[in-house]
């Protein structure tokens, strides 16, 4: 039990499909994050919400939309993806949204897009 | 581009002290050194941190050089389940946020 809760852990799709990866933790963080994980590139940050406003989006294309309701659920809408958008991607929550406390990431959803 | 530089893999007997070493000479004076490791199939996992003094908990020891543009990840008492990807990391200052600059880590094997 890592506190931090992804699913599905695995998901095929196709690139007319739409999909959402959920995210929920339950260590009263007020911090959440979106990382993703290619093969043979380091984790890239997409997003950050603190107190359930975004406060980071490194350039994300907009085919990923993320949406964070209250500070333990944050969800990644998919649409449209292309094949080079399968990674893993990771789910993260920390204490506080500055980046100045350790992160706790669940153990991601293996997406593969065809 | 992340600002460190580790081995891309090391191994370890079962039971002797690892030791992983990174390289972070560009670090500023009030950058912090993080470190997590990655097992198979799991999210990255939090070990220690530190800005200049060592420090050390139930996981891990982290000593600092002098000049702060190296250090070292000790695990003591290594076991198979300490075998994973460990990650040296430099928190870094931008656009009012800390951030963390992953690199590629270090693949530990523990042999039995």
């Amino acid at each position: 039990e890592t506190g931090v809760t992804q699913t599905p852990r695995h998901l095929v799709m196709g690139m007319t499909n739409k999909k959402s990866l959920k995210c929920e933790q339950h260590l009263g963080h007020n911090a959440m994050y979106w990382y993703k994980q290619s093969a043979k590139k380091p984790l890239e940050l997409m997003f950050v919400y603190s107190l359930e406003e975004r406060v980071e989006n490194n350039s994300v294309p907009s085919r990923f939309s993320p949406e964070c309701p209250n500070s333990s659920h944050l969800f990644l809408h998919l649409h449209t993806l292309q094949p080079e958008d399968s990674a893993l991607y990771l789910c993260a929550s920390s204490r506080s949204g500055t980046g100045d406390s350790p992160l706790h990431f669940g153990n991601g959803t293996r997406l593969t897009v065809t | 581009d992340a600002k460190t530089t580790q081995p891309p893999s090391m191994d370890c007997a079962e039971g002797r002290a690892a030791n992983l070493p990174c390289n972070h000479s560009t670090i500023s004076g009030n950058e912090y050194v993080y470190w997590y490791r990655q097992i198979h199939s799991q999210g990255p996992q939090y070990i220690i941190h530190g800005l200049k003094n060592n420090e050390t908990n139930e996981m891990a020891s982290l000593i600092i050089t002098e000049d702060r543009k190296s250090s070292t990840l000790i695990l003591p008492h290594a076991t198979l389940r300490d075998t994973a990807v460990y990650y040296c990391i430099v928190r870094v200052y931008i656009d009012s946020n800390y951030q963390l600059i992953w690199g590629a880590g270090t693949k530990l094997i523990i042999k039995p």
